[in-house]
């Protein structure tokens, strides 16, 4: 069984503090997603990394995929209270059946205050 | 694209009777995903369809869970004989094939009372 271990399951921050989650596991993914989930809402996905040592950013918030495909990280700089919410990260492994389904952790809840 | 779209959104029903949620993919969107989410927890995969086979089906989806596609469109999701553990939110998500990205609905909120 895949599991994907996240980190810090709470963590509540001022506005304008950096921050940083870790997504890891022993398994190897293809892929790993990051979604933002608001209470009552479905997860909303914010990146996609498919190779190992993989960096994207989107405006304040910077992704990257650990070299061996095993981890990943989130960084969000100067955190808004628009940030706010469940951070999900999501593995793949793209090799067929049910696999192609994602594993996901149990999220980061993220409270940023004004 | 217009996005996957769920219905209900919210259902209470009373234990033993039988709800069905309905999904809409992502118009050509060929893999459909079901998911069940609990309170503090990640979702958990229940099963998937390529067009209309379901390929998987996960051993949470007991036997009183049954999941169509009949044309490969649209999906259904059957609960019968509802129970107070079957109390969740059940997503729907949809991709165009095998290691793509899956976009997810809104979700559908299910309570047993």
């Amino acid at each position: 069984t895949q599991l994907l271990e996240q980190s810090p399951q709470f963590l509540s921050i001022q506005e304008g503090e950096n921050l940083t989650v870790y997504c890891n596991s022993s398994s190897v993914f293809s892929s790993l997603q990051w979604y933002r989930q608001e209470p009552g809402e479905g997860p909303v996905l914010l990146v996609t990394v498919v190779t190992g040592g993989e960096v994207k950013k989107l405006k304040r918030l910077t992704f990257q995929f650990g070299d061996a495909r095993k981890d990943s990280s989130l960084h969000i700089t100067a955190a808004q209270p628009g940030d706010t919410g469940l951070y999900l990260c999501a593995g793949g492994t793209g090799s067929g059946g049910g696999a192609d389904g994602l594993t996901f952790g149990k999220g980061t809840h993220l409270i940023i205050q004004p | 694209d217009t996005g996957v779209s769920q219905n209900p959104r919210h259902k209470i029903t009373k234990r033993g009777q039988n709800v069905t949620f309905r999904c809409d993919p992502i118009s050509e969107h060929n893999r459909l995903y079901w998911y069940r989410q609990t309170l503090g927890q990640g979702p958990e995969f229940l099963t998937y369809f390529q067009n209309e086979a379901q390929l998987e089906k996960s051993r949470l989806l007991s036997d009183r869970f049954s999941a169509e596609r009949p044309k490969g469109s649209f999906s259904t999701l059957e609960i019968q004989r509802t129970e107070q553990g079957d109390s969740a939110m059940y997503l729907c998500a949809s991709s165009r094939l095998a290691g793509n990205t899956i976009y997810f609905g809104e979700g559908s909120w299910l309570t047993v009372v």
